[in-house]
């Protein structure tokens, strides 16, 4: 089994530029989590999906963030336009229905933004 | 939000020493899930942990799930250098929105 897959692993970009991250879960995998870690605030979870459909997005932190799964195997965050404190480690987890030992992370994506 | 704290918040501690750390909430839980992040990479599941009471192990690892279910404890027993990573505790209402701790910071001196 691959794992959950992100990329990229890393990105660079200039204040007001659009970033988007993706995210393969693994498959069967009917949950898929977008995640933020950052030293201020440690991990937090931003939005999650139910069989593609999202269930709860409180953790968006605003309209500049916003998150798609168009299918069971793929899904996106998209932050528009990024600003310097975005900078953060963005992790993508997904898991089987109600068995919280399935949540697996992906290796993150270390976004910085100059 | 949710409060989870989590201490230590580092640890220095000799090889072969247990360590034990704990993560408590200022609300109930009905999941706990102990994680360990190694640098650069995500967080890999170590332990799950679903009742009041509840404890499981995991080779040289221990967890609890405590009674009044707003705390729960990691234990490491004789530590390695391969231990060292940061340990995160989690906990959720439901099997899904997971909140988590601050980590905990391990060091293992040879």
């Amino acid at each position: 089994d691959a794992g959950v897959i992100q990329s990229p692993r890393h990105e660079v970009t200039e204040m007001g530029q659009e970033v988007t991250l993706r995210c393969k879960p693994i498959s069967g995998h009917d949950y898929l989590f977008w995640y933020r870690q950052t030293m201020m605030r440690g991990l937090e979870l931003l939005i999650y999906f139910n069989n593609n459909v999202p269930i709860d997005d409180s953790g968006m932190p605003e309209d500049r963030f916003s998150a798609k799964m168009p299918n069971a195997s793929f899904s996106t965050l998209k932050i528009q336009p990024s600003e310097p404190r975005d900078s953060a480690v963005y992790f993508c987890a997904s898991s089987l229905a109600g068995r919280a030992d399935t949540q697996y992370f992906g290796p993150g994506t270390r976004l910085t933004v100059l | 939000g949710q409060q989870l704290n989590q201490s230590p918040q580092s640890m220095f501690i000799q090889e072969g020493e247990d360590v034990s750390m704990n993560c408590t909430s200022s609300s109930i839980f009905n999941t706990w899930l102990w994680y360990k992040q190694d640098p650069g990479e995500g967080p890999v599941l170590l332990i799950a942990l679903y009742k009041a009471g509840e404890l499981t192990s995991n080779g040289r690892l221990t967890a609890q799930f405590g009674i009044t279910r707003k705390d729960s404890f990691l234990n490491i027993s004789a530590s390695i250098p391969s231990d060292v990573g940061i340990y995160f505790c989690a906990g959720a209402y439901n099997f899904n929105k997971f909140y988590f701790g601050s980590g905990t910071k391990l060091n293992v001196k040879p």
